[in-house]
């Protein structure tokens, strides 16, 4: 079933903010995490991610926060651009062989200009 | 330079008729999956393939059926249409650790519509 789970189903951020995307998950045996992004008409694409050796993790203008104690993490977008408009997804899966992921319901992020 | 394709992006049907969803990656990649998405409910696992002829159930299996006799495609089968399977299905497939950033690729999607 999910293990995964985002907080809020929406966020709107003023352009040239930063963004923060926060999902919880339950499965303390998950060992690795995806961001994906989607945009309108398209799917999922992969973003940054993050194994559970690690706390934080950076990309171009991305960074993922991992909290194992609390079982939270979360997506910094830096100088959000109307670019950045789409639904954002956490996944994550547990290491066992079959590498499924499971994903959380989604982040619609709306930039205002 | 699309790597996951999905043969239709929308599609209408009519309840009770038998739907064939397909998928075609050229990634060479073991793992196929197929996912519904639905407004405040994510992606959910319906069925995923390791292997040629080889196929398990995700989490909401009931009322699909897959077929995968080729690596590169997996068939999503909805053998009689209803209307609680609206949807937005996503193909995915991954190489055998499922990591990184060409770990997992997505199709854009195909939007089924049952009526």
């Amino acid at each position: 079933g999910e293990s995964v789970g985002l907080h809020l189903p929406t966020l709107s951020v003023q352009e040239g903010d930063n963004s923060i995307i926060n999902c919880a998950y339950s499965n303390s045996a998950s060992d690795y995490f995806i961001w994906y992004k989607q945009e309108s008409g398209k799917g999922p694409q992969f973003i940054i991610d993050i194994r559970s050796n690690m706390d934080k993790r950076q990309g171009q203008r991305v960074t993922v926060l991992l909290n194992k104690t609390v079982k939270h993490l979360s997506l910094q977008i830096a100088a959000t651009q109307p670019g950045d408009s789409a639904v954002y997804f956490c996944a994550d899966h547990t290491g066992s062989n079959d590498y499924k992921l499971s994903f959380g319901a989604g982040t619609t992020v709306t930039v205002r200009a | 330079d699309v790597k996951v394709t999905q043969s239709s992006r929308y599609l209408v049907k009519r309840t009770g008729e038998k739907v064939f969803l397909e998928c075609v990656q050229d990634m060479d990649h073991e793992n196929m999956f197929w996912y519904r998405q639905d407004p405040g409910l994510g992606l959910r696992l319906i069925y995923f393939s390791y292997d040629v002829k080889m196929k398990e159930k995700g989490d909401i299996p009931e009322g699909y059926s897959v077929s995968r006799e080729k690596k590169e495609r997996f068939s999503l089968i909805l053998e009689s249409a209803s209307t609680n399977q609206t949807s937005m299905y996503l193909c995915a497939s991954s190489n055998l650790q499922g990591q990184g950033a060409n770990g997992y690729t997505f199709g854009s999607g195909t939007r089924l519509t049952v009526v």
